[in-house]
């Protein structure tokens, strides 16, 4: 089983449309959560942590489920500038000796 | 302020020779990591640093991938004996802990094409 699944995608929206992605993870010790972004041939740009409580930036929200070992990522009113690919990322310690467990990303495509 | 920054931001080199990549973190980042993205793949975790120690050298691919970090800042990710499964971008990410997580920013990344 891969440590961090997310759907591919592409995910086609049209503009101003909500769309929500999930993540599962496999190491149920992971302690930390991050959603990060990234765009063609670019490097990753974090977007938002994610906290236990559920956390909301903005137009983007993020949910924790740590009994089903999945991580959510909402985005409302959706803009032709989030078109990007979305990763999931876990750590076990949050991120220090362990580094980051990625997964392969949800492509998001929005649509004029 | 200055983010992660890397050099070169394109390498192609031959089969069998040695190449070095660096990396300068964003300063007052004690932790340092690299990870190479090969492509359509996730990224892959190779090597960290706190401060300039690796206390963990296992994610190297193979033994002819080393790193080192001197200074407590730039780091140096030397490449061998280039193989083309070589072939990715590597990234440097540094961080600085927020509460219980580090967030980690990315540089631009080094494109490395083994011909």
């Amino acid at each position: 089983r891969k440590e961090v699944e997310q759907d591919p995608g592409p995910f086609n929206v049209p503009e101003g449309a909500t769309v929500a992605f999930n993540c599962t993870y496999s190491n149920s010790a992971s302690q930390s959560f991050f959603w990060y972004r990234q765009d063609c041939r670019k490097e990753p740009k974090l977007l938002m942590s994610v906290y236990s409580s559920g956390n909301e930036d903005g137009r983007f929200t993020a949910q924790l489920n740590r009994a089903s070992q999945y991580i959510s990522l909402l985005i409302r009113d959706s803009k032709l500038s989030d078109s990007a690919t979305y990763l999931c990322v876990v750590s076990p310690s949050g991120g220090g000796a362990d580094g980051l467990t990625f997964g392969k990303g949800t492509h998001l495509i929005i649509q004029p | 302020g200055a983010g992660v920054s890397q050099s070169p931001s394109n390498k192609v080199t031959e089969k069998g020779k040695d190449v070095e990549l660096r990396c300068d973190p964003i300063s007052g980042h004690t932790a340092l990591y690299w990870y190479r993205q090969s492509l359509g793949q996730g990224l892959e975790f190779l090597i960290y640093f706190q401060g300039n120690s690796a206390p963990d050298k296992s994610g190297l691919p193979s033994d002819r991938f080393s790193a080192e970090r001197t200074g407590g800042s730039v780091s140096t990710l030397t490449i061998q004996r280039t193989q083309q499964e070589d072939s990715a971008v590597y990234l440097c990410a540094s961080s600085i802990r927020t509460g219980d997580n580090y967030e980690q920013y990315f540089g631009p990344g080094t494109r490395l094409t083994v011909t």
